[in-house]
């Protein structure tokens, strides 16, 4: 499969911890995305990471992508109820004309 | 400004009926996608329209399905004779450059489709 592999599935965490989730994959890419999607707001873009970069951030976020093991990991610092949603990977792998998503991870923020 | 828009929200149809899907993306983005997204699922690629390019129409699923895209604006995908593992929701999106320009995709709040 070329798509992410989003690991876990599942994560409930307390208000005000983090969460990390993680994407594999096992093709080149030429950058990976990050997608938010809840019911009230539908599929949100969060942060773009282009394969010869290490690490963004972006507000509470934080991207970490390493090629050379073919996995991204997504950090939310300081979790808020808010938060809780489902994170999907997305990727443009090389030389293919779409955007493949993961099957995502189910976050849970109980206050 | 106005986001991506879908018609109709929801859609229950017959098996074997025909049905059309709309999607009005943001003024002045050169890319359309669409995607399926079934219960619990992840999204399914399945159609990008770069301008004025012919699209990639390597994702969908069988010749049932099938999208076009009027004046590089509106597009509608099109599934003939619905089977009910066509039950799902159909995301459109868009962007200003497309896949090649590495920016983000802004999605619609997509269709439900229902096949009975």
């Amino acid at each position: 499969s070329q798509q992410g592999e989003e690991d876990p599935q599942a994560l409930s965490i307390q208000e005000g911890e983090n969460a990390t989730m993680n994407c594999s994959y096992k093709t080149s890419i030429n950058n990976l995305q990050w997608y938010r999607q809840n019911s009230g707001r539908g599929l949100v873009h969060l942060i773009l990471i282009r394969s010869n970069e290490r690490e963004k951030h972006s507000g509470r976020l934080r991207v970490t992508l390493d090629t050379s093991k073919k996995s991204s990991s997504l950090l939310i610092t300081a979790s808020r109820a808010a938060d809780t949603a489902s994170y999907f990977c997305a990727l443009i792998i090389q030389g293919a004309q779409k955007l493949v998503f993961g099957q995502g991870t189910r976050l849970t923020i109980n206050p | 400004g106005a986001g991506v828009s879908q018609s109709p929200s929801n859609k229950v149809t017959e098996k074997g009926k025909d049905v059309e899907l709309r999607c009005d993306p943001i003024s002045g983005h050169t890319a359309l996608y669409w995607y399926r997204q079934s219960l619990g699922q992840g999204l399914e690629f399945l159609i990008y329209f770069q301008g004025n390019s012919a699209p990639d129409k390597s994702g969908l699923p069988s010749d049932r399905f099938s999208a076009e895209r009027t004046g590089g604006s509106v597009s509608t995908l099109t599934i003939q004779r619905t089977q009910q593992e066509d039950s799902a929701v159909y995301l459109c999106a868009s962007s200003l450059w497309g896949l090649a320009g590495d920016d983000e995709q802004f999605f619609g709040p997509g269709t439900r489709l229902t096949v009975l």
